[in-house]
This record gives structure tokens, sequence and C-alpha cells, in this order.
């Protein structure tokens, strides 16, 4: 298995709903990542897992809640988002979080708040 | 400070042409990593290169082939006889040492039949 699968593929929710973005993987890889993608811009780096522990926060509102229950599964917990939260959520993995591993994307959720 | 440039934003070309893909880097870093991704209308980032900076080895994969030259920060990427599955956005990207990716603006492909 070399894929990282995401759902759902498209989520639309409106600005007082809770929902939640799964992304899984099995292919050992130990570091995951959840990248935010707006329309013909490049993905920006949200957070970094690393042995199941969060390493990186790129200072991402704390309506965007990310969680690792193990090493194979990243969720992205969203609440209260707000329509300019819409965009391409892409989850990514890497064997390691070091410079030398590439990383494996899954296909992305395109989120729509309402 | 890290940045990656690619200075076209977008690039039309007829089938069978080739075409480059311009891509410029800064870093400060002695060791680092520089990748190329396609990304095709379905969204998914689809891994085509990477190289190290110790390695300026030019590479070739079938019609693809990448340029690396350090003197110049740069990293090109040129599609041979294009087709119009080639059709994309290209992200060249940088990897620092904590694993973070810095992608390029993206070079949006346009490749008419």
């Amino acid at each position: 298995d070399t894929e990282v699968t995401q759902t759902p593929k498209h989520l639309v929710m409106g600005m007082t709903n809770k929902k939640s973005l799964k992304c899984e993987q099995h292919m050992g890889h130990r570091a995951m990542y959840w990248y935010k993608q707006k329309a013909k811009k490049p993905p920006e780096l949200m957070f970094v897992y690393s042995y199941e522990k969060l390493s990186i926060n790129e200072s991402v509102p704390s309506r965007f809640s990310p969680e690792c229950p193990n090493s194979s599964l990243l969720n992205l917990h969203l609440h209260a988002l707000q329509p300019e939260d819409s965009a391409l959520y892409l989850c990514a993995s890497s064997q390691e979080s070091g410079p030398y591993y590439g990383y494996t994307f899954g296909s992305g959720t395109r989120l729509t708040v309402v | 400070a890290q940045k990656v440039t690619q200075a076209q934003t977008e690039i039309s070309v007829v089938e069978k042409e080739d075409v480059t893909l311009d891509c410029v880097y800064e870093t400060r870093d002695t060791t680092y990593y520089l990748f190329w991704y396609k990304q095709p209308p379905s969204g998914e980032l689809v891994f085509l290169i990477r190289r190290n900076s110790f390695d300026e080895q030019n590479e070739i994969s079938g019609r693809y082939s990448w340029n690396f030259q350090k003197s110049t920060s740069s990293f090109n990427f040129t599609i041979t006889a294009s087709q119009v599955v080639d059709s994309a956005v290209y992200f060249c990207a940088l990897r620092k040492e904590t694993g973070k990716l810095i992608f390029g603006q993206g070079t949006t492909l346009q490749v008419k039949p």
C-alpha cells in the first residue's frame, strides 16, 4: 500500500458545524502533515506530527484542531470555521520528518464553508 | 531566508513542443533537498523528483529532465515532446532541516492538442 487516503473528498459545512477530516496511511511512515491550499496558490503547511507527537504548528487558528490517534491515522477537527477557510486540505506522510524524505500526498478534501 | 521562485505563472504550448519550467531557490543551508511536484486538476500532488544539494548530476526520466545548477541556484524542469496529459500545475519545492516543504508559487502548464 503506497497511498495516503483522505476522506471525505468533498465537504460542505456551515459556520456553526463541527466536522472532521481523516487521513490514513499504511506505509509505516512516522511523519504526517496537514497542508492547506487555496485556489491558484501553493500548499501551506499547517501541522507536522512526528512519531505521533505534534512537532510543528504554523500558528494555525484554534478552530483547526489536529489529532494523531496512532501512527497510521491523522485527523483534523474543524469547528466554527469561516468562509475564508474554504480550501483544499492536503494530508501527506513521509518516512521520517527530516529533509531527506519525500512526501506522499493524499488527493485532498475540498472544503467549502457556507 | 528560504525561498523558491517560479517566475513563470502560466505557460501554454502546443502538443509535441518542448517546454522548460524555471525554478530558482534561496537558502543558506549547505545541505538541502529540492523537489518537483505535479498537481493535475484532481488535486493530488504527485512527486516527480528529489535532488540533494551535493548531487548536481542532471537527471532524465522518459520525457522529463532536470537541470540542477548550484552556481545559479536553479533547478529547472524540461518536458520534451509535451502531451495534453502534461497539463497541470507544477511546483518546485525546497525542504528545510525541519522537514518543512517550501513551495514556489507554481507554474500552470497548458498543453494544447
